[in-house]
């Protein structure tokens, strides 16, 4: 069974920094690109970033892009993201998702999703 | 980045009803598009991939179509637990945008 479990969110100043974790179990890491997705309180859904399976290929939502760094360890099977200058804009539930690969050979469909982790930037 | 829109942004049914979403992107994007379904309180659940694809598991009624820059999502039949907001995504190009939502609720 697949599964997603995210950790480390929780209350941070604006300006300060956080990382929080996806542990994936249930299926061979290395085979899938992984992405995070957050959703502000009552809102919709916002792509933040993506990472191949190897984790040489980044890519960011241009919200995040210089702010927030995406990694993971595939010995460990988790996936980070790394999140620095943090602004009460960037509160939200942060997913966690598989990206498996489409029949065009893209690694872009989030098939199994996590049940967050809330961030909140407040003074 | 490419941005997409959903009309309606909400809208009231009752079961049985043929339901239908349509997401609109303001690029081509070929066939590059999902569909995910979202309760309160729950996670996005995939229906439709490459635009017209059933995801395994999910219901006959759900059916996508469209390609280039326009496209729907159709419930056949709408079920109460149908009931919930649905997103459109975009995988053609970096970075990755979903659509505003569409709440569907019960008239």
């Amino acid at each position: 069974e697949v599964q997603l479990l995210e950790s480390g969110g929780g209350l941070v100043q604006p300006g300060g920094s956080l990382r929080v974790s996806c542990a994936a179990s249930g299926f061979t890491f290395t085979s899938y690109a992984m992405t995070w997705v957050r959703q502000a309180p009552g809102k919709g859904l916002d792509w933040v970033s993506a990472l191949s399976g190897s984790g040489d290929n980044t890519y960011y939502a241009d919200s995040v892009e210089g702010r927030f760094t995406i990694s993971r360890d595939n010995s460990k099977n988790t996936l980070y993201l790394q999140m620095n200058s943090l602004r009460a804009e960037d509160t939200a539930v942060y997913y966690c998702a598989r990206a498996r690969k489409n029949p065009s050979g893209w690694y872009r469909i989030n098939d199994y999703w996590g049940q967050g982790t809330l961030v909140t930037v407040s003074s | 980045a490419i941005q997409l829109t959903q009309s309606p942004s909400s809208l009231s049914a009752s079961v049985g009803d043929r339901v239908t979403i349509t997401c609109r992107a303001n690029q081509g994007i070929s066939s590059a598009l999902a569909w995910y379904q979202q309760k309160p309180g729950k996670t996005p659940k995939l229906l439709i991939y490459d635009a017209s694809s059933l995801e395994s598991g999910v219901p006959s009624r759900f059916s996508g179509s469209g390609s280039g820059t326009d496209f729907t999502l159709t419930i056949s039949s709408l079920q109460p637990e149908d009931f919930a907001t649905y997103y459109c995504q975009q995988f053609n190009s970096y970075p990755l945008t979903f659509g505003p939502g569409t709440k569907v609720d019960i008239k």
